[in-house]
């Protein structure tokens, strides 16, 4: 079955660490995104890909990074400098076609936890 | 920039009654318009999208949007709620052809009632 599969689902960090989430999509999709989702405050977009090797800042990137060394994956890391990590995490996929606005893909979520 | 507002924060609909979760969004152009529905701790499922065409969209599970330009509006609707409706719902807002960025409200929360 196609589809993105974030791991792991539960995640607990100590303060001060940093810790990788992993994004992987056997869609074939070229655009990649990880949100951060708070209650009550719907979907903030963190970071995107469009291509392999590239990737811009979304409205919240600050304590975060990101690469993209294949196109079916997308790693974020919650660096130490992140403030306020403690959310749900979010990864998505697009098929990027010039035809029509696509919708993106989800997967399943990341909850982390800091402790 | 574009943005989206849904007023609602959390609906109570009895089961087997009407729903409609209202949705407004602020663009220049013609925007792109999803809806998708989160069961808690899960990831988000795409219930419809508008493009262009046809003002009335159908999508899964029974449910139908209404895009009015002239309300900026897009507005979720379905003729009888389900107990397993029961979920959150996000409507967002692509910025045009070629924009890769969604902006997502900050959802509605559904609570049905046997």
């Amino acid at each position: 079955d196609g589809g993105i599969t974030q791991s792991p689902k539960y995640l607990f960090r100590k303060e001060g660490q940093n810790v990788t989430l992993s994004c992987e999509q056997n869609l074939n999709h070229d655009a990649m995104y990880w949100y951060r989702q708070d209650p009550g405050q719907g979907l903030r977009l963190i970071y995107y890909s469009q291509i392999v090797n590239d990737f811009q800042k979304g409205d919240i990137a600050e304590g975060y990074s990101v690469s993209r060394e294949k196109k079916e994956s997308f790693p974020l890391t919650v660096t130490s400098a992140q403030k306020n990590p403690t959310a749900f995490y979010l990864c998505a996929s697009r098929e990027d076609r010039a035809v029509s606005y696509n919708e993106q893909f989800f997967g399943p979520g990341t909850r982390l936890t800091v402790l | 920039a574009q943005s989206v507002t849904q007023p609602d924060i959390h609906i109570t609909v009895s089961e087997g009654a009407s729903l409609e979760l209202r949705c407004n969004y602020s663009y220049g152009a013609t925007p792109y318009l999803f809806w998708y529905v989160q069961s808690p701790g899960q990831g988000l499922q795409l219930l419809l999208k508008y493009f262009s065409g046809d003002t009335l969209v159908q999508g899964i599970k029974g449910f139908e949007a209404e895009f009015k330009r002239s309300q900026s509006s897009f507005n979720l609707r379905k003729p009888s709620v389900h107990w397993s409706d029961a979920a959150e719902y996000f409507c967002a807002v692509g910025a045009g052809a070629g924009s890769y960025q969604l902006t997502f409200g900050k959802g509605t929360k559904l609570s049905v009632i046997p």
